[in-house]
């Protein structure tokens, strides 16, 4: 079975730093795809980040990137330079080869201070 | 292209109460699923599509049916409404193939159930 566990239930962070979201993930598949959503206050899903478990590198999207470590079983979300705006719920999911669903994390609020 | 489309946006019914949970794609993509999500917790998959005509169940089923009558349309059923199903209600699609496709999630139904 798979299985993400986000341990941070809220985190506070000021504005313009730097801030990490950790995700572990378990799985016995090689084959996984490993995602990060934000959800703001007004509800919808937004997309951010993706992984592959046989990716050479870690992915980037602008201020979001994805610590993987393969050997952990980790998958952080770095936001650079957090604004007013990355306040939200942060979830971590994970597919693994030929499965059509999800498995989300519990999610992480984050609160960025002025 | 309006992407995934949900409705009602909210919705309050009484225990034992039917209704039917719309949601509608036009971005051709043959797997559609429903999430639904507590207070507290990530994303969990009711029931999910691969194809018009085909479907199966995901982690939580129970009180839920589904049906897939055409590619853009993937409705959610609730037949016998239960306080336990209040919750908010997340449509999503993606293409078929490998396991790093975005799923494209609509914008919610916030269902309260009395």
């Amino acid at each position: 079975a798979q299985k993400i566990t986000q341990t941070q239930p809220g985190m506070f962070v000021q504005e313009k730093e730097a801030v990490t979201l950790d995700c572990t993930y378990d799985t016995s598949d090689p084959s996984y795809g490993l995602f990060w959503y934000k959800q703001p206050s007004s509800g919808e899903m937004i997309f951010l980040i993706y992984q592959g478990s046989y990716d050479q590198q870690n992915a980037t999207e602008g201020r979001y990137s994805l610590n993987f470590q393969k050997a952990r079983k980790s998958a952080n979300l770095v936001i650079s330079a957090s604004q007013l705006g990355d306040s939200a719920m942060y979830f971590c999911a994970m597919r693994v080869r030929g499965a059509q669903k999800l498995v989300f994390g519990q999610g992480t609020r984050l609160t960025i201070n002025p | 292209n309006a992407g995934v489309t949900q409705t009602p946006k909210f919705q309050v019914l009484k225990t034992g109460q039917s209704m039917t949970l719309q949601c509608a794609q036009d971005m051709n993509h043959e797997y559609m699923s429903w999430y639904r999500q507590d207070p507290g917790m990530g994303l969990r998959l009711i029931h999910y599509s691969v194809g018009a005509g085909i479907t199966d169940q995901g982690e939580v089923p129970n009180g839920y049916n589904v049906s897939r009558s055409t590619t853009e349309d993937f409705p959610l059923r609730l037949l016998s409404a239960a306080p336990s199903q209040t919750s908010v209600y997340f449509c999503a699609s993606h293409f078929t193939g490998g396991q790093g496709f975005e799923q494209y999630f609509g914008p919610g139904t916030r269902l309260t159930v009395t």
